[in-house]
Order: structure tokens, then sequence, then C-alpha cells
């Protein structure tokens, strides 16, 4: 599985935008980017991806770099209750896969009031 | 808004009993998935299932590990015979298709062995 990196924590100001970087240099043409969050003691929960062009919908925006290696996940104004772990992870896209998720260690983001 | 459960919410057992952890997945989903999260550490994928039988499993989901669809709604993990190192947080995971749609997970399984 392609591998990503992303930094160990961040902090932000509540209602400051938030950008959650994601380096995946060795990503194949047919892996989409995907970002999950992981509240305190709650599961994983999807939050957007995206295979090449910027996406948008009502959590946040993703921004794909143009040669993919790298990708940017983008929270316009955080709240306390984005304080997660971010988690960016590269799923293949063919048929024979049925589409697990392998999780890095993510990057926590500490929101302060 | 539809959501995947899971019960117990905490199990706490004995070294060398068999556990079933519970889920029932989102109804229309035609994929499930467990994984697992020891304390502090990363989550890991155990096991995918579709079409009732196992599609993918990792090194972890050994002969003591099996899953079920028992009934068309439920969806079990059967750990046969814990040891210490089975503590961990256990989630439950079901996806309409493989590849191209989000997975939904549940608020998972914590399970204790003594």
């Amino acid at each position: 599985d392609a591998k990503t990196t992303q930094p160990n924590s961040m902090e932000s100001n509540e209602e400051e935008p938030v950008h959650l970087p994601c380096n995946h240099s060795t990503i194949s043409g047919t892996d989409y980017i995907h970002w999950y969050r992981q509240l305190p003691s709650q599961g994983p929960e999807y939050v957007i991806h995206g295979l090449t062009s910027n996406v948008n919908n009502r959590m946040a925006s993703l921004a794909i770099a143009e040669d993919r290696k790298s990708s940017t996940l983008i929270l316009h104004r955080a709240t306390l209750r984005d304080a997660a772990v971010y988690y960016c992870i590269l799923r293949p896209n063919y048929g024979g896969s049925q589409g697990n998720l392998i999780f890095g260690k993510g990057t926590k983001l500490s929101v302060k009031p | 808004e539809p959501e995947v459960t899971q019960t117990p919410s905490h199990q706490v057992t004995q070294m060398g009993q068999e556990v079933i952890l519970r889920c029932v997945p989102i109804s229309n989903h035609l994929y499930f998935y467990w994984y697992r999260q020891i304390l502090g550490q990363k989550v890991e994928f155990l096991v995918s299932f579709y079409n009732n039988e196992i599609s993918e499993k990792s090194e972890i989901f050994d002969d003591q590990f099996s899953v079920e669809r028992p009934d068309g709604s439920n969806f079990t993990l059967k750990i046969r015979s814990t040891k210490l190192e089975d503590s961990a947080m256990y989630f439950c995971a079901s996806s309409y298709s493989g590849t191209y749609n989000e997975q939904f997970f549940g608020p998972g399984t914590r399970l204790t062995v003594l």
C-alpha cells in the first residue's frame, strides 16, 4: 500500500482556517486520496476524498497538488468539535480491491478557544 | 441518519474465553469490515466481508478469529480463545461499495481481557 506522511500534531485557534498537509510521493495513478478523522473515544469518521481535482463538501475542502504527490485538507473555520486525529489514506481504485483502510498515525489537531 | 451500531459497548472477559462482538451495519450496505485499535496505537484492519464470505484479511486475523453474517442484518466477530493482547477497541464498518464509497464506522466495543 502506498505510504502517506503527516505531521504528528498541529494547533489551531477556534474559528480560524486549518490546513492539514499530507505527502504521498509514491501515489499511483489509480489511488484515491481519502481523509478520515477520529474524535476522542469515537470510531473513525469519513471526511472527504478525491482523485485529481479539488473537492468541497459540507465538512471540508481537499486541495490536491497537480502532480498528486501531496494534498491538503482544509477546515474553513475550526471549531472545538474539530479537535481530532486526522488520517490521510490512499485507497486503490481497481476491481480486485475491497477497499480496506490502512491507517497511519495521523495528525492530532488541537483547537484552542 | 442511518448509522452502524455495535454491542456491547464494553466487554470484560477472562483469558481463554470466547467472545462474540456484534454489529448492525447500515441496511443497504454490501461490504462489512472489522478493525481494532489497541489503546494509544493505530487503527488496524482485521477483515473485510462481502457476498457472505471473507474478501481480505490481515495477518492479525488468525484462526482464533471468525466472522459471520448470521441473519442478513447482524455482522459478528468471534474470538475463540481470548488472549491478553486481544484487549482493544473493535470497530465495525460498512460501505455500499468496496472502493468508491466511504466507510461508516460504529462507536466500537471495548474488549478487556483479564
